[in-house]
């Protein structure tokens, strides 16, 4: 039962556009979502995150927007450079810290 | 400051051996995550210590899985009669922050098991 899912594993973007990655989960309890990037051979690194109660969070480059009725988040990347090329996971988690990750979405950002 | 280490990175183990990961989590970090990836997956969570207290067990795949914290901080996962269904990478977590409240997650390198 997959809870979070990441429905596009690949995506190549050029540098200086923007970067759309999507996220849909299923469990209405989760109240807080994460983005996670990782390198390889490295551990993922916390990017941003949402509570339930936003519909929107930005740091820097980096929005992400949340749609509790859609059950569906998505990060922006913008404008994307080719150090962003990395996997990116979706997480979400409700109640305490236990977090649910997607399966992840590779992206390349081509100079 | 450091950031959560782990060891070893990088373990052989022929099946049915008994394997032993360590990890050192953030000095002072209250929680501590186990989680285990498999090749081209998301991390699922294993197991949820806050300070020695092993809170949630769920993920544990089978009784052949056993995480302790007995002073609260360094963390060790074992692993009893390894199977080929346990190669992956054994990531560690942990934050500041406890139950009730959702703090970033620093992740450590991950401990790559190959069992063959």
């Amino acid at each position: 039962d997959q809870q979070v899912k990441q429905n596009s594993p690949s995506l190549s973007v050029q540098e200086g556009r923007i970067s759309i990655l999507n996220c849909d989960y299923t469990n209405s309890m989760f109240d807080y979502f994460l983005w996670y990037k990782k390198y390889p051979a490295e551990g993922p690194t916390f990017l941003i995150s949402i509570s339930s109660i936003k519909d929107k969070n930005e740091d820097g480059r980096f929005t992400v927007f949340l749609n509790k009725s859609a059950k569906h988040l998505s990060l922006h990347i913008v404008p994307s450079q080719p150090g962003d090329s990395a996997v990116y996971f979706c997480a979400a988690s409700g109640g305490y810290q236990k977090v649910t990750f997607g399966t992840g979405t590779k992206l390349q950002v081509i100079p | 400051g450091a950031g959560v280490s782990q060891s070893p990175r990088y373990k052989v183990a022929k099946r049915g051996q008994d394997v032993a990961l360590r990890c050192d989590p953030i000095s002072g970090h209250v929680s501590l995550f186990w989680y285990q990836q498999a090749l081209g997956q998301g991390p699922e969570f294993l197991t949820y210590f806050q300070n020695e207290a092993q809170l949630d067990k769920s993920g544990l795949p089978s009784d052949r899985f056993f995480a302790e914290r007995p002073e609260g901080s360094v963390s060790t996962l074992k692993i009893q009669r390894t199977q080929q269904e346990d190669s992956a990478v054994y990531l560690c977590a942990s934050s500041y922050g406890t139950s009730g409240s959702t703090y970033e997650q620093y992740f450590g390198p991950g401990t790559r098991l190959t069992v063959t």
